[in-house]
């Protein structure tokens, strides 16, 4: 079956980095486009970044363009997510989901459980 | 880009029925959303994808017949019948906009289901 696996979370200085990683199984990972989608204690969920399957072409949110990139190892099942410039603001849960497509859009069909990430002095 | 705009809570009583509503901002009557549920301490998982037409695709893995979807207008709807405990979750609704070399992902603020 599907398993998305976050690690790397904890706690970060504001300004200091930390890299997330998401190992996948289950399915063939080269085929699959990825996302990461956080959630700050007790509220919704805000989209991250989003990468192809190759890795040629990602997207980041506005909220951590020029501060965090996303990436990809498919020889190794593996998505990261380097997160620098670390603010307080920063501080969620974050989720790795595989995104499919169907009738000319996409959707996030897997999630994994999440990692914390706490941005603190 | 779109907003989506949900209720922040709804309820009902076990057994009973329940509809929940997610709003695009004007000018999206042709988009589709996904619903995703998510249990308390828990990852969300994606239940399904509706457009106007009603569901768009299949169901996410081990969702119930319980759950359905319409789409209506602006309105995308997700109705859950014979309610359980296990109902009780946070729901949000998304969905992906894409325009030139830009790309978002967006979502509702979720809308809380209580058990009664």
């Amino acid at each position: 079956q599907v398993q998305l696996v976050e690690s790397g979370g904890g706690l970060g200085k504001p300004g200091g980095s930390l890299r997330l990683s998401c190992a996948a199984s289950g399915f063939t990972f080269s085929d699959y486009y990825m996302s990461w989608i956080r959630q700050a204690p007790g509220k919704g969920l805000e989209w991250v970044s989003y990468i192809s399957s190759s890795g040629s072409t990602v997207y980041h949110a506005d909220s951590v363009k020029g501060r965090f990139t996303i990436s990809r190892d498919n020889a190794k099942n593996s998505l990261y997510l380097q997160m620098n410039s670390l603010r307080p603001e920063d501080t969620a849960f974050y989720y790795c989901a595989r995104a499919s497509s169907f009738s000319g859009g996409n959707y996030l069909d897997y999630w994994g459980q999440g990692d914390l990430v706490i941005v603190s002095s | 880009q779109p907003v989506l705009t949900q209720p922040p809570s709804a309820s009902a009583s076990l057994g009973a029925s329940v509809t929940l509503t997610c709003t695009l901002s004007s000018g999206y009557n042709n988009y589709k959303v996904d619903w995703y549920q998510q249990r308390p301490g828990k990852g969300p998982r994606f239940v399904m994808r509706v457009g106007t037409g009603g569901i768009v695709g299949s169901k996410g893995d081990g969702i119930p017949d319980r759950f359905s979807v319409l789409g209506s207008g602006l309105n995308r709807y997700l109705t859950i019948k014979n309610i359980q405990e296990e109902d009780e979750s946070d729901f949000y609704c998304g969905a992906d906009h894409g325009s030139g070399s830009n790309f978002v992902w967006v979502f509702g603020g979720g809308t809380k289901l209580t058990v009664l």
